[in-house]
């Protein structure tokens, strides 16, 4: 297994630019999310999905969009990107039984934006 | 809302030693416990997860433990190597379980 594979690894935007994020995973995960790391603020949640279908909204979901149309994939797409977006960003899944499945993580995006 | 803390932030031994990293959190009612490495620039990496029914779970010279009681949890690393360097970050689930609340991590170098 690839396990939770993400592209690009770096990427430079300028301000007001779009772009999408990707991830994938082939363990058959339900649930999928994304996180952003900051110094001195560590992981936060920026949305998560718990299948095909489903999204939702985690702590910081201003300025990004995510879709689930597969169990596989789940893009993460930044409308209009801002200083404040340049961050490392992670996809992570797990199975749904949170009491026991291991949460994996990729090796993430590091973004940033002029 | 739940809290995590880490302490220490840094730590620095000479090979060959066992040492303890700590994680404290302040809401008891978890699920589980995970504990994971990070490398310089790479992605975070599952070590262990103590699932909260369980007071200990041992992977090779690593071993983690789980008091929710008191709201604690330690990571015992047994004859440290210089390939043990890397930021050690303890994380549990909370807000309903949809997301994994971190500590701010113990970044560890081991000297040869």
């Amino acid at each position: 297994n690839a396990g939770v594979t993400q592209t690009p690894k770096f990427q430079v935007l300028k301000t007001g630019q779009s772009m999408t994020l990707q991830c994938a995973q082939d363990m058959n995960h339900e649930y999928m999310s994304w996180y952003r790391q900051d110094p001195g603020m560590g992981l936060r949640l920026i949305h998560y999905s718990v299948g095909a279908g489903i999204t939702d909204q985690g702590e910081v979901p201003n300025g990004y969009n995510v879709s689930r149309s597969t169990t596989e994939d789940f893009p993460l797409r930044l409308l209009s990107a801002a200083p404040s977006q340049t961050s490392v960003y992670f996809c992570a899944s797990r199975m749904r039984r949170v009491s026991t499945d291991t949460q994996y993580f990729g090796p993430g995006t590091r973004l940033t934006v002029l | 809302k739940q809290e995590v803390t880490q302490i220490p932030a840094a730590l620095s031994v000479p090979e060959g030693e066992n040492l303890v990293l700590n994680c404290s959190f302040t809401d008891s009612a978890i699920y589980n416990l995970q504990w994971f490495r990070q490398d310089p620039g790479k992605g975070l990496t599952s070590l262990l997860l103590i699932q909260s029914s369980q007071r200990e779970q041992t992977s090779g010279r690593l071993n983690a433990s789980l008091d929710k009681s008191s709201g604690r949890s330690t990571l015992y690393i047994a004859a440290s190597q210089p390939g043990d360097s890397a930021t050690y970050l303890c994380a549990v689930p909370s807000g309903s379980a949809r997301q994994l609340t971190f500590g701010s991590g113990t970044q560890l170098t081991v000297l040869p």
